[in-house]
């Protein structure tokens, strides 16, 4: 069965801190790996990863691949209060085009 | 314009009853999905329907049924709900081979 773990499951910094949650996965025929951030509602896409050691950047958010050691990054820089959310990480494999999910981190920043 | 459309966005109901979520999707997807997020925030994958093609995940009771009238629409059925229903479903959708998919903002279930 794939399997997807986050670390840590909560988090709570001040503002203008750095953090780094991180996403394992054991799967079959990985395809891809998907950060998400939920607030209140529906998650919202953040980044695809598909290869390894490639940085995708988006303003104050990175995020990285390690395919060898089946792991991925997720970096918050400068911290805001608007940050605070839970952060999931999906893993896309087999031909079954479906995503697994992590239980998350949920981030809370102070002000 | 929203992407991913369900309704409703609250539905609280007796055990027993059979109860619909709708969902309809404007980005001309070709793939739809149903999710279930428990208390714990755990969003579980419950269906997937590409084409005409169902795959059902094992674990999901056959109380549980999805009825795609078009590509843009894949409304869950739920026979006898149970407390154990209670949760927010998510009705999902995206495109070949991107694997991104867009979510609807949630439809939380509530049986008592």
């Amino acid at each position: 069965e794939d399997k997807v773990v986050q670390s840590p499951l909560s988090l709570v910094v001040h503002e203008g801190d750095t953090v780094t949650l991180n996403c394992s996965y054991e799967v079959t025929n990985f395809r891809s790996l998907l950060w998400y951030k939920q607030e209140k509602k529906a998650p919202t896409f953040l980044f695809m990863l598909t290869s390894s050691g490639i940085e995708k950047k988006s303003g104050r958010l990175s995020s990285i691949l390690d395919k060898k050691e089946l792991f991925s990054i997720l970096n918050i820089t400068a911290t805001q209060t608007g940050d605070s959310a839970v952060y999931l990480c999906a893993v896309e494999a087999g031909s079954a085009r479906q995503l697994t999910f992590g239980s998350g981190t949920q981030l809370t920043v102070l002000p | 314009d929203t992407a991913v459309s369900q309704t409703p966005k609250y539905l609280v109901t007796q055990m027993g009853n059979d109860k619909s979520i709708k969902c309809e999707q404007n980005l001309g997807h070709d793939t739809m999905y149903w999710y279930k997020q428990d208390s714990k925030k755990f969003l579980k994958i419950m269906f997937s329907y590409n084409n005409k093609e169902l795959i059902i995940n094992e674990t999901v009771p056959n109380r549980f049924s999805p009825k795609s009238p078009d590509k843009a629409h894949l409304n869950l059925h739920i026979n006898s709900l149970e407390l154990g229903d209670s949760a927010v479903y998510f009705c999902a959708s995206s495109q070949g081979a991107t694997g991104v998919a867009f979510f609807g903002q949630g439809t939380r279930l509530t049986v008592v």
